[in-house]
């Protein structure tokens, strides 16, 4: 089954521990890209990868890394986490960042609490 | 920069409506369009994908067009039903101030009552 898979699901961390959020997609893909939700805001793009060693910032990249080493995975780095990016995430992919063909599949999100 | 807005915000309607759901975008030169719809707390699932050079499309009950010269898309819904209950979201990609960037609006949230 085509699909995004993300995880962990839920996470519940405290202020500068480390995580990673993973993302792996099974379409061989080439653009992945990371977004955040937040009511009243609206989903925003954090991170996008135009394919492997490939990856540039999105409209909220503050406090985010992303790396990009295989196609299929695209994994979320919070080095040192903080409470305004308590948040629900989604990882979303696509053949092709361009071109009116290119649909986006999206993970089913990690809700993450930062206390 | 590209601005997407959907009309109406929120939407509650008795069972068997047909419904219309509006998304207007500021910048025409897009690739694409696509409506997704998202149950709460949960992930996004795509419902139509609306090339550029196409004016729409369907699937079952539902209908999407798209009027790229004026910045224009609509959602139509058929005899709406409890289950349609959602938020309902509109995606532009195309290639602004540089990058690729898909731009979301802030969705239209659905109740359909029984």
């Amino acid at each position: 089954e085509a699909q995004v898979t993300q995880n962990p699901r839920y996470l519940i961390t405290v202020t500068g521990k480390k995580l990673t959020v993973t993302c792996s997609q099974n379409m061989n893909h080439e653009y992945m890209s990371w977004y955040r939700q937040d009511p009243g805001l609206g989903l925003r793009q954090i991170y996008y990868s135009m394919n492997v060693e490939v990856t540039d910032k999105g409209d909220v990249p503050e406090g985010y890394k992303v790396s990009r080493k295989e196609k299929r995975n695209f994994p979320l780095i919070l080095e040192s986490p903080s409470p305004n990016q308590t948040s629900l995430y989604f990882c979303a992919s696509s053949l092709s960042p361009a071109g009116g063909y290119n649909e986006q599949f999206f993970g089913p999100g990690t809700r993450l609490t930062v206390l | 920069k590209q601005e997407v807005t959907q009309i109406p915000a929120a939407l509650s309607v008795p069972e068997g409506e047909n419904l219309v759901l509006n998304c207007s975008f500021t910048d025409s030169a897009i690739y694409n369009l696509q409506w997704f719809r998202q149950d709460p707390g949960k992930g996004l699932t795509s419902l139509l994908l609306i090339q550029s050079s196409q004016r729409e499309q369907t699937s079952g009950r539902l209908n999407a067009s798209l009027d790229k010269s004026s910045g224009r898309s609509t959602l139509y819904i058929a005899a709406s039903q409890p289950g349609d209950s959602a938020t309902y979201l509109c995606a532009v990609r195309g290639w602004a101030g540089g990058s690729y960037i898909p731009t979301f609006g802030r969705g239209t949230s659905l109740i359909v009552h029984p």
